[in-house]
């Protein structure tokens, strides 16, 4: 069974630091394209970026609202996902959620963790 | 940026009823559209990929229509539990995006 488990959500102040963590299980982590989401409260959804499997060299992919501040990285060791942000703005607060890129026959999100809570506020 | 326009963005609607929502793109995307279900507090769920391919466990009461830069969900007999908020997501391009949401509540 796929499973994606996020951590590391948190209360975090305005200008600060946060590493987020997806474990992932159920399939062969190195061969997905897997990405993050993120969800304003009482807000739609935001694509935040991407990090590819081994076959596309784990090239990262990122929204022009987070270039920069946010690093999107894996460790196939771990089987595990990691969004680092840094210099957080109270419009970052947000459910952030990690999702797998299905890699036959169509490239959309086939599978959603459950989503961690960022607060950025003073 | 691909945008994605949703409509409408709410829908009242009772039990039974034939239900249908529009996603257009900003520019053509070919058919990488999915749509996905979301109830309050979880995840969302896929239920469409490919603008027409079921997934996997999802009624057949759901069905996806569309190609190029208009998309159509369409939920044949509203259920009780298809009371939730529909997203639908263009792939084709990065940023990859999403439409803005259409929520579907009882009348």
């Amino acid at each position: 069974e796929v499973q994606l488990v996020e951590s590391g959500g948190g209360l975090v102040q305005p200008g600060g630091s946060l590493r987020l963590s997806c474990a992932a299980s159920g399939f062969t982590f190195s061969d997905y394209n897997l990405d993050w989401v993120r969800q304003a409260p009482g807000r739609g959804l935001e694509w935040v970026g991407r990090t590819g499997s081994k076959a596309n060299n784990y090239a990262t992919e990122y929204a022009a609202s987070v270039k920069g501040r946010f690093t999107i990285s894996r460790d196939e060791s771990k089987n595990s996902l990691f969004l680092q942000m840094h210099s957080l703005k109270t419009e970052d607060t947000a459910v952030y959620y990690c999702t797998r890129v299905q890699t036959y026959n169509d490239f959309s999100f086939d599978y959603w963790g459950q989503g961690t809570l960022v607060t950025v506020s003073s | 940026d691909i945008q994605m326009t949703q409509s409408p963005s709410s829908l009242s609607a009772s039990v039974g009823d034939r239900v249908t929502i529009t996603c257009r793109a900003s520019q053509g995307i070919r058919n990488a559209l999915a749509w996905y279900q979301q109830k309050a507090g979880k995840a969302p769920k896929r239920l469409i990929y490919a603008a027409s391919s079921l997934q996997s466990g999802v009624p057949s009461r759901f069905s996806g229509s569309g190609s190029g830069t208009e998309f159509t969900l369409t939920i044949s007999s509203l259920q009780p539990e298809d009371f939730a908020t529909y997203y639908c997501l263009q792939y084709n391009t990065y940023p990859l995006t999403f439409g803005g949401g259409t929520k579907v509540e009882i009348k």
